[in-house]
């Protein structure tokens, strides 16, 4: 089955930049979907296909997809941005969607 | 306003079985395909479901297939989860979640309900 892979952690101060990666075998080739999720709280879609931004999400949040790696970029980091940060596409090969371990964000 | 309620969760023991329900709200349910996705205690998310508006095409993970099943019932704008055969692993938070019209991602998603498999 397809593995998605994330690092468990990132830190970040206020006001720079997070780049959290998602990898995958040619993962280039798929659609990649992410979700933030705070504590307590249900997931919440910040990036699809790709680089698409839903409605109200800040345009701060970005996202990137080439080769191997599928990148999340948040610009200008927040306090409110901590939060765990899900990757997810669609494995057509197994006909099911899959989830990265998720990166948590904290910022100093 | 959209809403997607979850109810039915609980404290089963291993082997039992469990039905899960997920009430939508605030659009038209049968034109959309749902999921069911859970959550264990401190872990990431897990894809557990797929079931299309017209109930058509359905998917299960691995993990699930063979003691799931996912159903829905249009006129009463409900999702379920029946759920046998319930081992330890499988306790987690189970949420629903909206597909969106396009395809391979969820736009929404309930707050969850709690299943959790002991002795």
């Amino acid at each position: 089955s397809y593995v998605l892979t994330q690092p468990p952690s990132v830190s970040v101060a206020p006001g720079k930049t997070a780049r959290i990666t998602c990898g995958g075998n040619n993962i280039g080739g798929k659609s990649v979907h992410w979700y933030q999720q705070k504590p307590g709280q249900a997931p919440v879609l910040v990036i699809y296909y790709d680089g698409d931004r839903p409605s109200g999400i800040p345009e701060r949040f970005s996202g990137s997809n080439s080769g191997n790696t599928a990148t999340l970029t948040i610009s200008r980091v927040e306090a409110g941005d901590e939060a765990d940060y899900f990757c997810q596409v669609w494995d057509s090969s197994s006909a099911a969607y899959v989830f990265g371990a998720g990166t948590k964000v904290t910022v100093l | 306003e959209m809403q997607l309620v979850e109810s039915g969760g609980g404290l089963v023991q291993p082997g039992g079985s469990l039905r899960l329900s997920c009430a939508a709200s605030g659009f038209t349910f049968s034109t959309y395909s749902m999921n069911w996705v859970r959550q264990a205690p401190g872990k990431g998310l897990e894809w557990v479901s797929y079931i299309s508006g017209s109930s058509r095409t359905i998917y299960y993970a691995d993990s699930v297939k063979g003691r799931f099943t996912i159903s829905r019932d249009n006129a009463k704008n409900s999702l379920y989860l029946q759920m046998n055969s319930l081992r330890a692993e499988d306790t987690a938070v189970y949420c629903c979640a909206r597909e969106t019209n396009d395809g391979g991602h969820f736009d929404y998603w309930g707050q969850g309900t709690l299943v959790t498999v002991s002795s």
